[in-house]
């Protein structure tokens, strides 16, 4: 059973940093690229930023590009979002995605003085 | 930045064909998936590459793509489809990914 796992969202002050995870498990994590996406709250989904398979190739979304990093960790089974310079407008649902198809249940973070 | 449109809310009756649209100017060259988010829950991918249905979705939910306009339809929908619906798509040169704005079945 294909499994994703987000953690390490939490309340952080503006311009203050968090590093979310995503473990996965059940399939063959090495051969498929990877996204996050945020959801504010009551509002709808944004895309946030996707990695490749082999972590070769990159992109962001417009509104978190220089602040945000994402990463992976074919060895551990493990997606990565370091977020650097958190804005209050930041402040949402994280999930991590396989593909197209799978999500995980996500974690909130909230940036918040 | 490129942006995919749905209309905000869409309404039908139990047992009515439900259509949910999106535009987007990638769409001719790049597929469109679509996601049904219940209140509280992730999302789930109900069409994927514009036509496609996953295992396990009732084949009541179907769709089409032509031009710049994506479809979502639900032939018979039920109350236990209201949610709400988003369209998903890349750009059109890289994998930058892309959601419409949502839109919101009800069935009543």
């Amino acid at each position: 059973e294909v499994q994703l796992v987000e953690s390490g969202g939490g309340l952080v002050q503006p311009g203050g940093s968090l590093r979310l995870s995503c473990a996965a498990s059940g399939f063959t994590f090495s051969t498929f690229e990877l996204h996050w996406v945020r959801q504010a709250p009551g509002k709808g989904l944004e895309w946030v930023s996707y990695i490749s398979n082999t972590g070769s190739t990159i992109y962001y979304a417009d509104s978190v590009k220089g602040r945000f990093t994402i990463s992976r960790d074919n060895a551990k089974n493990s997606l990565y979002l370091q977020m650097d310079s958190l804005r209050a407008e930041d402040t949402a649902v994280y999930y991590c995605r396989r593909y197209f198809d799978y999500w995980g249940q996500g974690t909130l973070v909230t940036v918040s003085s | 930045s490129y942006e995919l449109t749905q209309p905000p809310s869409v309404s039908v009756s139990p047992g009515q064909t439900a259509r949910i649209t999106c535009s987007g100017d990638a769409l001719p060259k790049k597929y469109a998936y679509w996601y049904q988010q219940k209140s509280g829950q992730a999302p789930v991918v109900v069409i994927y590459e514009d036509s496609k249905q996953p295992s396990g979705i009732p084949e009541r939910f179907s769709g089409s793509s032509s031009g710049t306009m994506a479809t979502l339809t639900i032939s018979g929908a039920q109350v236990e489809d209201e949610a709400d619906y988003y369209c998903y798509s890349t750009d059109g040169s890289t994998n930058r990914g892309v959601f419409g704005g949502g839109t919101k079945l009800t069935v009543l």
